[in-house]
């Protein structure tokens, strides 16, 4: 069965840092990729997502991610966090065979960041 | 981007009795939709997959008699919660997508907070 992996389960940064939010996933087939984002009181919002062609994907808000297919990873990075980030992020992962898959979900991240 | 909304947002019910909450794509027809469980710091569980005018697939370890989910329409599915206990209390979260294949995205309600007295 699929599963997904998100290394850390909550981290804290100052404005300005870098982040880089782990994401593995177990599947040996076709996958769809996503991360989502959740800010406190709203519900969940596509942050980006990849599909096929180039690795590197770009989303909202200055959030990137890249696909690695050798490592099974997904890490979305962003190389300069504001206050505004504070969030639980989601990566999931869409296994694809058959009509579509189920879109499986990582235990989530929360980020904390410090003005 | 689509809208999918969820009706109540907040709900508390005694113990024993039956709470239905509502999921509706508001601006699109959803194929097929989405339950999830979310526990307080943790990821959201799949419950279960409905396609519109069929039942309902539940994931492993998810009671169909006690979680019983309609998608009578292209625009509707309805999660009811029956005879709930207090470890039913949680965040419950639908997802609508428009096609049943893969390309399509999936959108996700606000959630409905249930708590069960």
């Amino acid at each position: 069965a699929q599963s997904v992996s998100q290394h850390n389960h909550h981290v804290i940064l100052s404005e300005a840092a870098s982040l880089e939010l782990g994401c593995n996933y177990s599947y040996g087939g076709t996958v769809n990729l996503f991360w989502y984002v959740q800010y406190p009181g709203q519900h969940l919002q596509l942050l980006l997502k990849y599909f096929s062609g180039d690795p590197l994907v770009k989303g909202i808000k200055g959030f990137e991610a890249e696909f690695i297919k050798s490592k099974f990873s997904f890490n979305l990075r962003k190389p300069s966090v504001q206050w505004s980030d504070t969030a639980e992020y989601f990566c999931a992962v869409k296994a694809i065979y058959n009509q579509g898959g189920k879109l499986i979900f990582g235990q989530g991240t929360e980020l904390s960041v410090k003005p | 981007g689509a809208v999918v909304s969820q009706h109540p947002s907040r709900v508390i019910c005694k113990s024993g009795t039956s709470v239905k909450i509502e999921c509706r794509s508001l601006d699109f027809q959803a194929t097929t939709m989405f339950w999830y469980r979310q526990f307080p710091k943790k990821s959201l569980m799949l419950m279960a997959t409905s396609n519109e005018g069929s039942k309902a697939t539940y994931e492993q370890g998810v009671e169909k008699d006690k979680f019983l989910i309609n998608h009578a329409s292209l625009t509707l599915s309805t999660l009811t919660v029956t005879s709930a206990h207090p470890e039913d209390s949680s965040f419950y979260i639908c997802s609508a997508r428009e096609g049943r294949g893969a390309p399509y995205e999936q959108y996700f309600g606000p959630g409905t907070r249930l708590t069960v007295t």
